[in-house]
């Protein structure tokens, strides 16, 4: 099992509507959760983090995270053609500062 | 402060040539990664320094790779007799002691193997 997981995509949804990402980890140890955008040919950008469960929000980026069910999930709202790209899970595990990285989700917003 | 910066952007080199790449970190961050990235595969981690010392080496990191911290400052990442399959592009991460506010990526160096 892989100790971080992504649901494989690609994503394609239309201007306005929200997109879901889901990410499932298997280090229960792990205590911080990140979400990176990263644009094609680019390096990955730290667009939300989260630590404790429940939800969090900023702008049009909300992140949850479930412990329980080692669970976090990214949704953007009213998405734009320019929130396309790949996003990527990302957990510190037991380490305490090793950022294990998912496969990503590659998304594409349709005008 | 410009972030992390790495040297070059782009590497082309002959299969069995040797090459080096450059980070320099945020000026403040204790810890400084080296990860690797192919195609439709998220980064994967190479190497951890905590200072000038390195504290883990992925065992993606065989005998032909060497990085280096020396003075806590900037780093060195050495590739020895190149293969095909090491093309991929290779991320310097910065951070402070407290990884968990997350890491600062650098731009990246992209190496093609011919």
């Amino acid at each position: 099992q892989k100790e971080v997981e992504q649901n494989s995509g690609p994503l394609s949804v239309p201007e306005g509507a929200i997109a879901s990402l889901n990410c499932t980890y298997s280090d229960r140890g792990s205590q911080s959760f990140f979400w990176y955008r990263q644009y094609s040919g680019k390096s990955p950008e730290l667009i939300m983090s989260i630590y404790s469960n429940g939800d969090k929000e900023d702008g049009r980026f909300t992140a949850q995270l479930n412990k329980a069910s080692q669970y976090v999930s990214l949704l953007i709202r009213d998405s734009q053609p320019s929130d396309s790209a790949t996003y990527l899970c990302a957990v510190i595990g037991g380490s305490n500062y090793k950022l294990t990285f998912g496969k990503g989700t590659l998304l594409t917003v349709n005008p | 402060d410009t972030g992390v910066s790495q040297n070059p952007r782009h590497k082309i080199t002959k299969r069995g040539q040797n090459v080096t790449f450059r980070c320099d970190p945020i000026s403040e961050h204790n810890r400084l990664y080296w990860y690797r990235q192919t195609l439709g595969q998220g980064p994967e981690f190479l190497t951890y320094f905590q200072n000038e010392a390195q504290l883990e080496k992925s065992r993606l990191l065989s005998d032909r790779f060497s990085a280096e911290r020396p003075k806590g400052s900037f780093s060195t990442l050495e590739i020895q007799r190149t293969e095909q399959g090491d093309s991929a592009m290779y991320l310097c991460a910065s951070s402070s002691l407290r990884a968990d506010y997350g890491y600062t990526f650098g731009s990246g160096t992209r190496l093609t193997v011919v």
